[in-house]
C-alpha cells in the first residue's frame, strides 16, 4: 500500500471550513483514497473514501487531484467536536490492511 | 444496533504475566481487525481474520501475541509474558466484507487500555 504524508498538526476556526492534505505520490490504479478521524479515546472512525472522482457525503467532501497524487479533505463548517485526529490511508480494495500513519491533529478553535 | 465492544476497557497487569483481551464484532461481519495504538502514535496493524481463511497475522510484533476467533464471531487477542513496551491501547475493528463493492468500512470497537508494570 501506498505511504501517505500529511502535516502533523493544523488549526481551523468554528465555522470555517478546514481543508486538510494529504500527499500519496506513489499510489496504484487500483488504490482507493480513505480518511478516518480518531476523536480522543475513541475508535476511528469512518470519514469518506475515493478512487478519482470527487466524493461528498453529509460528513466532508473528499477532491481527489488528477494525478491522484494527493487530495484534500474538506469539513466545510467545522464545529469544535471536529477536533481529531484525521488519518489518510491509501488501500487497495482487495487489502485486508490499513496503515494509518499518525495523522494530522486538526484543533477547531472557538 | 450494538456496535463493536471490547473487554476490558482497561487492564493493569505486571511484566511477566499474560492478559487476554476480547473483541465482540458486530453481528454479520465477516472480517476482524485488531490494531494496537501506543501513546501519540498512529494505528498499528495486528492480525486479520476472514471468515474460514486463515488469519492474516503479518503484524504481529513477536510470537508472544497470538490471536483466535471461535465460531466466525468473538475474538481474543493473548499477550503471553507481557512486557512494558506492550503497554498501549488495543483496538478491534469489524467489516462486512461485500464482494462487489470496492470498500469495507471498518468499525472500531473502543479499545482496551493496557498497562504493563
Amino acid at each position: 500500500d501506498a505511504k501517505t504524508t500529511q502535516p502533523p498538526s493544523m488549526d481551523c476556526a468554528e465555522g470555517r471550513a478546514a481543508n486538510l492534505p494529504c500527499n500519496h505520490s506513489t499510489i496504484s490504479g487500483n488504490e482507493y483514497v480513505y480518511w478516518y478521524r480518531q476523536i480522543h479515546s475513541q475508535g476511528p472512525q469512518y470519514i469518506i473514501h475515493g478512487l478519482k472522482n470527487n466524493e461528498t457525503n453529509e460528513m466532508a467532501s473528499l477532491i481527489i487531484t488528477e494525478d491522484r497524487k494527493s487530495s484534500t479533505l474538506i469539513l466545510p463548517h467545522a464545529t469544535l467536536r471536529d477536533t481529531a485526529v484525521y488519518y489518510c490511508i491509501v488501500r487497495a480494495y482487495t487489502g485486508n490492511q490499513f496503515y494509518f500513519g499518525t495523522g494530522t491533529s486538526l484543533t477547531v478553535i472557538p | 444496533g450494538a456496535g463493536v465492544s471490547q473487554s476490558p476497557s482497561n487492564k493493569v497487569t505486571e511484566k511477566g504475566k499474560d492478559v487476554e483481551l476480547r473483541c465482540d464484532p458486530i453481528s454479520g461481519h465477516t472480517a476482524l481487525y485488531w490494531y494496537r495504538q501506543s501513546l501519540g502514535q498512529g494505528l498499528e496493524f495486528l492480525i486479520y481474520f476472514q471468515g474460514n481463511s486463515a488469519p492474516d497475522k503479518s503484524g504481529l510484533p513477536s510470537d508472544r501475541f497470538s490471536a483466535e476467533r471461535t465460531g466466525g464471531s468473538v475474538s481474543t487477542l493473548t499477550i503471553q509474558r507481557t512486557q512494558q513496551e506492550d503497554s498501549a491501547v488495543y483496538l478491534c475493528a469489524s467489516s462486512l466484507v461485500r464482494r462487489v463493492a470496492a470498500y469495507n468500512e471498518q468499525f472500531f470497537g473502543p479499545g482496551t487500555r493496557l498497562t504493563v508494570l
